[in-house]
């Protein structure tokens, strides 16, 4: 089955580092995405991994071990307006035509003064 | 670059009506179009994918009689909620990918209320 798993809340101070988790089993993989959603809009893109290792950009990074299914979102020097859902989706293999994304349920994070 | 609306942006309807839902991409040509559902303090869920000029694939359990869907150009999709339903009442959200590329860009959403 498919299955991908982020812990549900965060909460962290304004200009912090917080390291958002998010664990997957699917049927098939072909690249890892993560999105920010501010409540009632639309996702917006944050970065994409496909292969192993690190991608840095900006305040953001992400990193992706495919050998353990695992992923993680790092935010540093945190600011008040990071305050959203971040949504980790990982993008399934080639069928039918297209690739489509199975998402996770998003982490909620709350930054703080 | 890579814009893409939705409208309405918010619905209120009587249950038993139909609603229709656009989504157009602004300035690049979607040769796929995807329309997710969003419940609240849940993720969202593939709905159909659509590509132009084909019928849309249904994900499992999505009542394809219930929700049609109409890619007529490259650049616009429609989501019709036939007979709507209190139950169908959701936060709906389309995107759109240009050519073979791997980005997905998303629609503001519309959120659908049925009385």
């Amino acid at each position: 089955g498919q299955n991908i798993d982020q812990p549900t809340e965060m909460t962290a101070t304004e200009g912090a580092i917080v390291q958002i988790n998010c664990t997957y089993q699917t049927s098939g993989f072909n690249g890892l995405f993560w999105y920010q959603q501010h409540a009632g809009e639309a996702p917006t893109f944050l970065s994409y991994n496909v292969l192993d290792g690190l991608e840095e950009k900006g305040r953001f990074s992400s990193f992706l071990s495919r050998s353990k299914g695992y992923s993680y979102l790092l935010l540093k020097e945190l600011q008040m307006k990071d305050s959203a859902s971040y949504l980790c989706a990982v993008r399934d293999s080639y069928s039918g035509g297209y690739n489509k994304l199975i998402f996770g349920a998003g982490t909620r994070l709350a930054v703080h003064p | 670059g890579a814009v893409v609306s939705q409208h309405p942006s918010w619905v209120i309807c009587k249950s038993g009506t139909s609603v229709k839902i656009e989504c157009r991409s602004l300035d690049f040509q979607a040769t796929t179009m995807f329309w997710y559902r969003q419940f609240p303090k849940q993720s969202l869920m593939l709905m159909a994918t659509s590509n132009e000029g084909s019928k849309a694939t249904y994900e499992q359990g999505v009542e394809k009689d219930k929700f049609l869907i109409n890619h007529a150009s490259l650049t616009l999709s429609t989501l019709t909620v036939t007979s709507a339903h209190p139950e169908d009442s959701s936060f709906y959200i389309c995107s759109a990918r240009p050519g073979q590329g791997y980005e997905q860009f998303f629609g503001p959403g519309t959120r659908l209320t049925v009385l």
